[in-house]
């Protein structure tokens, strides 16, 4: 079974330029989670899909940020447009459905924006 | 003050060594998991647990839910084992709040 995969691995912008990132989840989970990790910090939250829909998006720091999840399947995230601070590491992870369901982590996409 | 505490930041030993990391958090939780990271990046679940104690080949965690601690013990340590350990609980939202993580490098 395909685990969780995060598309790229590593991506390197300039400042206002735009990047999507996409996470394909385990088939079948309908839990889909996105967080990040920037330089020095703790991971932090940014939101939660249940299927396709925003189950929380208390996490998002700004509208700068989009998350997709159409069908429900692999979920999109859009930075536009991409700032120094934006830099850092996101990580994808699903789960079955259920709130206490076991997660599953991507390899994250290294973002960098110079 | 964070949420979610961890101890050691960083932590060496040599090989075969009894290994413990703790965890203190001061919200409420669902639920609390160890996590593994690798310098490859990718996070790996360990454990999530909301009581007692589990326990998968050398790795134990125990969990205290009137104390608000948890610990993850590693026995009979191996370089393998090197790897960045990360606490994070579920909060009341089912929200992931994470520690700082504990770096374990492990001398053969």
């Amino acid at each position: 079974e395909a685990g969780v995969t995060q598309f790229p691995s590593h991506s390197v912008i300039e400042k206002g330029q735009t990047v999507t990132l996409r996470c394909d989840p385990i088939s079948g989970h309908d839990n889909l989670y996105w967080y990040r990790r920037v330089m020095g910090k703790e991971i932090k939250f940014l939101l939660h899909f249940v299927k396709e829909s925003k189950q929380d998006e208390s996490g998002m720091p700004n509208n700068r940020f989009l998350a997709e999840r159409t069908g429900g399947t692999y979920s999109t995230l859009k930075v536009q447009p991409a700032e120094l601070e934006d830099s850092g590491v996101y990580f994808c992870a699903s789960s079955k459905a259920g709130m206490n369901t076991e997660a599953f982590f991507g390899q994250g996409t290294r973002l960098t924006v110079v | 003050k964070n949420e979610v505490e961890q101890s050691p930041q960083n932590l060496t030993a040599q090989e075969g060594e009894f290994i413990t990391i703790n965890c203190s958090y001061s919200v409420g939780i669902s639920a609390l998991h160890w996590l593994q990271q690798h310098p490859g990046g990718g996070i790996v679940s360990l454990f999530m647990l909301s009581s007692g104690k589990k326990k998968h080949g050398r790795l134990i965690a125990t969990i205290n839910i009137q104390e608000k601690h948890s610990s993850l013990h590693i026995t009979a340590s191996h370089p393998r084992d090197s790897a960045v350990y990360i606490c994070a609980v579920k909060n009341s939202n089912y929200q992931l709040i994470w520690g700082a993580g504990t770096k374990l490098i492990i001398k053969p």
